[in-house]
């Protein structure tokens, strides 16, 4: 699987709109990317997944460039219950969920 | 979406006891399961692959006499940590894809283990 770099932490203001960036520069034409955040002592949650397109869910929209070598995570209206670490993933979507996890981002929101 | 669950989670138990933690998909089956591990601080790392009806699949550096897996069922897989030590204090993670061939990948709360 890609390995992906992503920021150690970012702050947000409650309210706004958080973008958490994602570098995965050496995807494959046929990898996915994942987006899953954990809230501390929880399990991992999913959020949203896309290969070349951008993508909206009910939690988030996810943005990939043209050349996929990087993507975007949105929280349209950070919450304080956004507060969490967020693992941007890339992994094929064959794998059946065997996905490595980097170190991930902690995002804090802030009243 | 699709559930996955874990028991206990939590547990404390003595230096040298077995301890063993399930992990069940509620509301789907699972030929696959996968086990991660979490220290403090850190991130996760997949441990092994549980396979329904076949053997698990282990992770480099990962010790499968010490990390007894078992998928008996289509929606139960056990770790069970034998002979726990100090260091394999840890919070234990499963997860399960959301039906065969699903990419999507759901994870359970996760089991806190300490050993004493």
């Amino acid at each position: 699987d890609a390995k992906t770099t992503q920021p150690p932490s970012m702050d947000c203001a409650e309210g706004r709109a958080a973008n958490l960036p994602c570098n995965h520069s050496t995807i494959s034409g046929n990898e996915y990317v994942y987006w899953y955040r954990q809230i501390h002592s929880q399990g991992p949650q999913y959020i949203i997944h896309g290969l070349k397109n951008n993508e909206t869910n009910e939690m988030a929209s996810l943005i990939i460039t043209e050349d996929r070598k990087s993507s975007t995570l949105i929280l349209p209206h950070a919450t304080l219950r956004d507060t969490a670490v967020y693992y941007c993933i890339v992994r094929v979507a064959t794998n059946a969920g065997k996905s490595t996890f980097g170190d991930g981002t902690t995002l804090t929101v802030k009243p | 979406g699709a559930v996955v669950s874990q028991h206990p989670s939590w547990v404390i138990c003595k230096s040298g006891t077995s301890v063993k933690i399930e992990c069940r998909s509620l509301d789907f089956q699972a030929t696959t399961m996968f086990w991660y591990r979490q220290f403090p601080k850190q991130s996760l790392m997949l441990m092994a692959t549980s396979n329904e009806g076949s053997k698990a699949t282990y992770e480099q550096g990962v010790e499968k006499d010490k990390f007894l897996i078992n998928h008996a069922s289509l929606t139960l897989s056990t770790l069970t940590v034998t002979s726990a030590h100090p260091e394999d204090s840890s919070f234990y993670i499963c997860s399960a894809p959301a039906g065969t061939g699903s990419d999507t990948q759901y994870f359970g709360p996760g089991t806190r283990l300490t050993v004493l």
